[in-house]
């Protein structure tokens, strides 16, 4: 067990470029989360998947966020046209939905985006 | 909907004094609450979570953190402090984890730990 791999761990990227950061989840948790925390905030929600179902969706998810998990396992997070107020630290977790460690997430180190 | 308040945005300690962390959280049912420790640069690390029964639950790294339903909290301590405990720590309360989904933060608190 290596834990939740996130990839890259650094972006930067040009205002209006398209971003896209993937997320590999402990291989036996069926769920998969996505948080993006601002400098000097908690981590909010965003969206998060049981196996390869989207179940939830914050209003932070604008249309220009998409994000999929094909076989229900790794999953991928996609901005379209990057703004700077895009920037930030997206962070994914996992867990298992049931059992005795459920709601016990496990989160990834993250991917830092830089929009400039 | 649910929120967390850490009152405390930044707090120092001197090595091997003891820690008290405040939380306060509002949901109209059970909660189920959670601390995470986050070093610079790095994700979040789970110290400890309530779901139910006892109210004073054990974590790792040395930490307890009590649910006190009357007053909304749950206050993370530890009796010791090690330098290699500066971080900043993020309480989070959620929502209907038996079918699903999201927690919600608090916006941290920053520990700095003095020799």
């Amino acid at each position: 067990d290596t834990g939740v791999s996130q990839d890259p761990r650094h972006k930067i990227t040009k205002r209006g470029q398209n971003v896209t950061f993937r997320c590999d989840p402990i291989s036996e948790h069926n769920r998969l989360y996505w948080y993006r925390q601002t400098l000097g905030q908690g981590p909010e929600f965003l969206t998060y998947f049981q196996n390869e179902a989207q179940l939830e969706k914050s209003r932070l998810l604008s249309d220009r966020f998409s994000a999929e998990r094909p076989k229900g396992s790794f999953s991928t997070l996609e901005i379209q046209r990057t703004e700077q107020g895009d920037s930030a630290m997206y962070l994914c977790a996992s867990s298992f939905k049931k059992g005795p460690t459920a709601g016990g997430y496990t989160f990834g180190s993250g991917t830092r985006l830089t929009v400039v | 909907a649910q929120s967390v308040t850490q009152p405390d945005i930044h707090i120092t300690v001197s090595e091997g004094a003891s820690l008290e962390l405040r939380c306060n959280y509002s949901y109209g049912a059970t909660p189920y609450l959670f601390w995470y420790v986050q070093s610079p640069g790095q994700g979040l690390q789970l110290l400890l979570k309530y779901f139910s029964g006892d109210t004073l639950v054990q974590g790792i790294k040395g930490f307890e953190a009590e649910f006190k339903r009357s007053q909304s909290s749950f206050n993370l301590r530890k009796p010791s402090v090690h330098w290699s405990d500066a971080a900043e720590y993020f309480c989070a309360v959620g929502a209907g984890l038996g079918s699903a989904r999201q927690l919600t933060f608090g916006s941290g608190t920053q520990l700095t730990v003095l020799p």
